[in-house]
């Protein structure tokens, strides 16, 4: 059964650094882009980041481009995303969602259950 | 950037009815599109990528259909459990790989 489990959601002051974590299971981890998703509370999803799964292509929605950092650990089975500078503006759910295919470019066919970053001082 | 556009906002339509959700791309995406389906404090799910394969697991009565700019999700005879949030997105070379605002589909 594939399971990814996000941690590291919180509260954070305006300004300040979070990183979230993605465990999976149930899946050759190496074998698949992965990506970050978010949902602000009642709104749409929004497309944050993504990695290929040898980290040779990643990619960024302008709107965290030079603020966040995504990253991926397959020794660990683990995707990671390191978010500086927060704003409220980035007050939502972040979902891991695992790529189909192996480029960055695909469909995502599996999410965790999502972690709730909330900015605010 | 590529803006995904769905149509209706809400549909409401009765059980056993045929539900029609419209997506269109702001420039052609060929066939790299997925409809999401989204339930009250779940995770999305994929429904249908490639504009009209199925994901795994999912019923027969939703198809999906178009290529380049414009597509449809069909899901032919509602079920209770099909009442939700849908989402389109594009997967097309080069990122953001946009989600339109969402189809909210309610039990009329």
């Amino acid at each position: 059964e594939v399971q990814l489990v996000e941690s590291g959601g919180g509260l954070v002051q305006p300004g300040r650094s979070l990183r979230l974590s993605c465990g999976v299971s149930g899946f050759t981890f190496d074998d698949y882009a992965m990506h970050w998703v978010r949902q602000a509370p009642g709104k749409g999803l929004e497309w944050v980041s993504g990695l290929s799964w040898n980290s040779g292509s990643i990619d960024y929605a302008e709107s965290v481009k030079g603020r966040f950092t995504i990253s991926r650990d397959n020794a660990k089975n683990s995707l990671y995303l390191q978010m500086n500078s927060l704003r409220a503006e980035d007050a939502a759910f972040y979902y891991c969602a695992k790529g189909a295919f192996e480029t960055v470019a695909s469909p995502f066919d599996y999410w965790g259950q999502g972690t709730l970053v909330t900015v605010s001082s | 950037d590529i803006v995904m556009t769905q149509s209706p906002a809400t549909l409401s339509v009765s059980p056993g009815e045929r539900a029609t959700l419209s997506c269109r791309a702001s420039q052609s995406v060929t066939s790299n599109l997925a409809w999401y389906q989204q339930k009250p404090g779940q995770a999305p799910r994929l429904l249908i990528y490639g504009s009209s394969t199925r994901a795994t697991g999912i019923p027969a009565r939703f198809s999906g259909s178009g290529s380049g700019r414009v597509f449809t999700l069909t899901i032919s005879s509602l079920q209770s459990e099909d009442f939700a949030v849908y989402y389109c997105q594009h997967y097309n070379n080069w990122p953001p790989y946009t989600f339109g605002q969402g189809t909210k589909l309610e039990i009329k």
